[in-house]
């Protein structure tokens, strides 16, 4: 079936830990996101990719950093920098604005 | 600044009756509007609009654009248990990117 895989459903981040966030794509769709949800809060941009070797920063991008080596993958690192990781942490595509976005089951994040 | 403003943040309903969610955004190159229901985990898709005055239509939901005054509405009759989510309301800047309101979220009482 195609869709978005993310891993794990469930981290904890010690302090000055960096820990990594999986997304695995196969709907083979170029652009490829990452969103932050806060309890009771809208979703937040943190990086978007339109193509495999480029990617944008979104409105929070500050403690976060992402690759995209492959077009089927678009992982994100939470950095040490980050002093409020603990959230709710979405992976979506998307195509090219016409079309809705396709979301990941998502990974909970908690600090330690 | 572009911006996309829910209203209510919250709502509480008993089964049988209907709700309006609100939608208001201020974006620059707007292409499209869209609405998501969001249970536990990731959201899913209800609607895309991107002409003004045409209802969109999905059993007891509803939704409508005005680009003149840049606003949506969701409508829900007969409301169920099932109905009670986040509706997020994304409004798509130019290609590639999207710009999520903050969410209502809807609780419906048996």
């Amino acid at each position: 079936d195609g869709g978005i895989t993310q891993s794990p459903k469930y981290l904890f981040r010690k302090e000055g830990q960096n820990v990594t966030l999986s997304c695995e794509q196969n709907l083979n769709h170029d652009a490829m996101y990452w969103y932050r949800q806060d309890p009771g809060q809208g979703l937040r941009l943190i990086y978007y990719s339109q193509i495999v070797n480029d990617f944008q920063k979104g409105d929070i991008a500050e403690g976060y950093s992402v690759s995209r080596e492959k077009k089927e993958s678009f992982p994100l690192t939470v950095t040490s920098a980050q002093k409020n990781p603990t959230a709710f942490y979405l992976c979506a595509t998307g195509g090219t604005g016409n079309q809705p976005q396709h979301f990941g089951d998502g990974t909970r994040l908690s600090i330690l | 600044e572009d911006k996309v403003v829910q209203s209510p943040l919250s709502l509480v309903v008993h089964e049988g009756d209907t709700v309006t969610l609100n939608c208001s955004y201020e974006v620059t190159n707007f292409r499209s509007l869209l609405w998501y229901k969001q249970e536990k985990k990731a959201p899913t898709f209800l609607f895309m609009l991107t002409s003004s005055g045409i209802e969109k239509k999905s059993g007891r939901l509803s939704s409508i654009l005005d680009k003149k005054e840049l606003f949506s509405i969701l409508n829900i009759t007969a409301t169920q248990t099932g109905d009670s989510a986040v509706y997020l309301c994304d409004v798509v800047k130019g290609t590639y990117k999207y710009i999520f309101g903050t969410g209502t979220r809807l609780k419906v009482l048996a």
